[in-house]
C-alpha cells in the first residue's frame, strides 16, 4: 500500500494567516492527489483534485501544489470556517489511502 | 443535486455480517462514475474499503478484500456493502461517496455516514 504522511499533525493559526499543510507519498504518485476538509460530525468535503484543481464552489484561497511524492495544500487568509481537519488522499493505485489528517485550530 | 444516503444496522454482533445500503438520488448510478465506500474510526482514520463501477467491476483494499463485497442495484439506484466476520476493530462510521473523473477526480459527493458499532 502507498503510505501518505501529513505534516504537521496539527497547528494553531489566527484568522487571516496563511498556512501550508504538506503530504508525502511513500512512492511516486504523479499528480494523483486530492485534499479534503472535514469538520466534526460531518463527511469529508472535496477541496482539490489532481494536485491543484479546485473543486467547484471551493474558495480561491485554497490552492494545491506538488508532483511525484511531495504535495502541499495552502490556505491563504484563513477564515473562521476553515478551522477543521484536512486530509490528503492518493488516487494513483488502490487501495486509495488517506493521510492521517492535519488539524487546523484557532490560536 | 446529487445526494447519497447510507442505511443499515447501527449494531452488529462480533462474527456477524454487516450489510449497508447507499441510496443515490439526483443522479443515475449508471451515469459513468465509480462509487466507493470509506470508513472512519479514531484508531485507523479514514480507510478506503473499495469501489464499484456500473458494470459491476469492483476493486477492494487488500486488508478487507477477503471479507468484503460491494454490489450495485441499478433498478433501485443504490449500492451495497457487505462485510463478514465483523470484529470490534470494524467499529466505525461508514460513508459512501461518488468518484468523479476517474482516478484523478476525487470523491466529490458523500453521504452523511452511518455509525456501526460491533458489540455483543
Amino acid at each position: 500500500d502507498i503510505q501518505m504522511t501529513q505534516s504537521p499533525s496539527s497547528l494553531s493559526a489566527s484568522v487571516g494567516d496563511t498556512v501550508t499543510l504538506t503530504c508525502r507519498a511513500s512512492q511516486f504518485i504523479s499528480k494523483f492527489v486530492c485534499w479534503y476538509k472535514q469538520r466534526p460530525g460531518e463527511a469529508p468535503e472535496l477541496l482539490i483534485y489532481a494536485t491543484s484543481i479546485l473543486e467547484s464552489g471551493v474558495p480561491s484561497r485554497f490552492s494545491g501544489s506538488g508532483a511525484g511524492t511531495d504535495f502541499a495544500l495552502t490556505i491563504s487568509s484563513l477564515q473562521p470556517e476553515d478551522f477543521a481537519t484536512y486530509y490528503c488522499q492518493q488516487s494513483y493505485s488502490p487501495p486509495y489511502t488517506f493521510g492521517q489528517g492535519a488539524k487546523v485550530e484557532i490560536k | 443535486q446529487v445526494q447519497l444516503q447510507e442505511s443499515g444496522p447501527g449494531l452488529v454482533k462480533p462474527s456477524g455480517t454487516l450489510s449497508l445500503t447507499c441510496a443515490v438520488s439526483g443522479d443515475s448510478i449508471r451515469s459513468g462514475y465509480w462509487w466507493t465506500w470509506v470508513r472512519q474510526s479514531p484508531e485507523k482514520g479514514l480507510e478506503w474499503i473499495g469501489e464499484i463501477f456500473q458494470s459491476g467491476s469492483a476493486n477492494y483494499g487488500p486488508s478487507l478484500r477477503s471479507r468484503t463485497t460491494i454490489s450495485i442495484d441499478m433498478s433501485k439506484n443504490h449500492l451495497s456493502l457487505t462485510l463478514t466476520s465483523m470484529t470490534v476493530a470494524d467499529t466505525a462510521v461508514y460513508f459512501c461517496a461518488r468518484v468523479k473523473g476517474g482516478g484523478l477526480g476525487g470523491m466529490d459527493v458523500w453521504g452523511r455516514g452511518t455509525t456501526v458499532i460491533v458489540s455483543s
